[in-house]
Parts: C-alpha cells; structure tokens; sequence
C-alpha cells in the first residue's frame, strides 16, 4: 500500500471551510484514497473515498489532484464536533494502514 | 441497521489471564477486522476474516493471539496469558463483501483492555 503523508497539525476556525492536504506520491493505479477520523478515542468514522474523480458526500468533498499524488479533504463549515484526528489513507487491499494522520482543531 | 457492536467496551484482566473480545459486524457484513490502538499511538492492523476463515493475520503477534469469525455468532478475539504491554484499545470493524480494491469499513467503540 501507498504511503502518505499528512500535517501533523492544523487549526481552523469555526464556520470556515477546512482543507486537509495528503500527499501520495507513490500511489498506483488500482488504489483507492480513503479518509477516516478518529474523535477522541472513539472508533474511526469513514469520511469519504475516491479513485480518481471528485467526491462529495453529506460529510466533506474530496478532491484528487489529475496525477493522484496527491489529495485534499475539504470539510465545508467546519464545526467543534469536527476536532478530531484525520487520517489519508491509501488502499489496494482490504487492510487499513494508519499513519499518524493530522489533528485537526477547530477553534471557536 | 445497528452498528457494529463490541463488548466488553472495558475488560480489566491481571497479567497470566486469558482475554476474548467480541465482535458482531453490521447485519450483512461478511468481512470483520480486528485494529489495536496502544496508548498514545496510532491504530495498527491485526487481522482480516471472513466466515470461517483467516484471509490476512500479518499484524497478529506470533505467539498469544487468535482470531476466529465462525459460521455463527460473533468473531472472538482471544489473547491468551495477557502481559502488561497488551493493554490497548480494540476496534473490530466490518465491511460487506469487497466489490472493486478495498471498501469502506465501520468501526465498533472498541474495548480498552487493562491488564494489571
């Protein structure tokens, strides 16, 4: 599986859009770009995933650059509840691999 | 359509004690994966299952560790004589049957495993 890699940190304000960058240089053809969070402790929560095209969900957009090397998750009007831990992960097998991801604060 | 569910959600066990964990994925899901998250670290891969058979265990400790999902019930995972490093938090997740690479998973809360 491709390796990413993500800010460790970022802060955004409440209300403004949140843009969470991932860079997956060594990507492959048949991998799939996938983004969970974590909040808390909890159990990570799917986000949204892609292969080559834009996505967008009830949850955020996700935009993948024409190369695929990279990608950006974009949460539209980000909330407090949105502070959590987001991992970019890439995927051609079943397993998820987990980098350290980006904590991402939303401030008030 | 309930989430996956784990229980325990906290297990507290003394070091030479045996630990099962259990998993019952989301209704129609046939695949179940097992992640630990150690303090303070990121969540690693353990093993991947289908109905009665182990597909991928390269994350499970050699010695210690098993994994089943049988035909019916839950999937178990089982950690025999549980040493101080075992404590950690336990996500099991499932996915339906696999379509094109990869699929998304849904994650249970996870049991925190505290071994004294």
């Amino acid at each position: 599986d491709a390796k990413t890699t993500q800010p460790p940190s970022m802060d955004c304000a409440e209300g403004r859009a949140a843009n969470l960058p991932c860079n997956h240089s060594t990507i492959s053809g048949n991998e799939y770009v996938y983004w969970y969070r974590q909040i808390h402790s909890q159990g990570p929560q799917y986000i949204i995933h892609g292969l080559k095209n834009n996505e967008t969900n009830e949850m955020a957009s996700l935009i993948i650059t024409e190369d695929r090397k990279s990608s950006t998750l974009i949460l539209p009007h980000a909330t407090l509840r949105d502070t959590a831990v987001y991992y970019c992960i890439v995927i051609g097998a079943q397993k998820l691999v987990f980098g350290q991801g980006t904590r991402l604060t939303i401030n008030p | 359509n309930a989430g996956v569910m784990q229980n325990p959600r906290h297990l507290v066990r003394r070091r030479g004690q045996e630990a099962r964990l259990r998993c019952s994925p989301m209704k129609g899901h046939s695949h179940v994966y097992w992640y630990r998250q150690l303090p303070e670290e990121g969540l690693k891969f353990m093993v991947y299952l289908q109905k009665e058979n182990i597909i991928d265990e390269s994350g499970m400790p050699k010695e210690r560790f098993s994994a089943e999902f049988p035909k019916e019930g839950p999937s178990i995972l089982r950690i025999q004589q549980v040493v101080r490093g075992d404590s950690a938090a336990y996500f099991c997740a499932s996915s339906p049957p696999m379509g094109a690479y990869g699929n998304e998973q849904f994650f249970g809360p996870g049991t925190r495993l505290t071994v004294l």
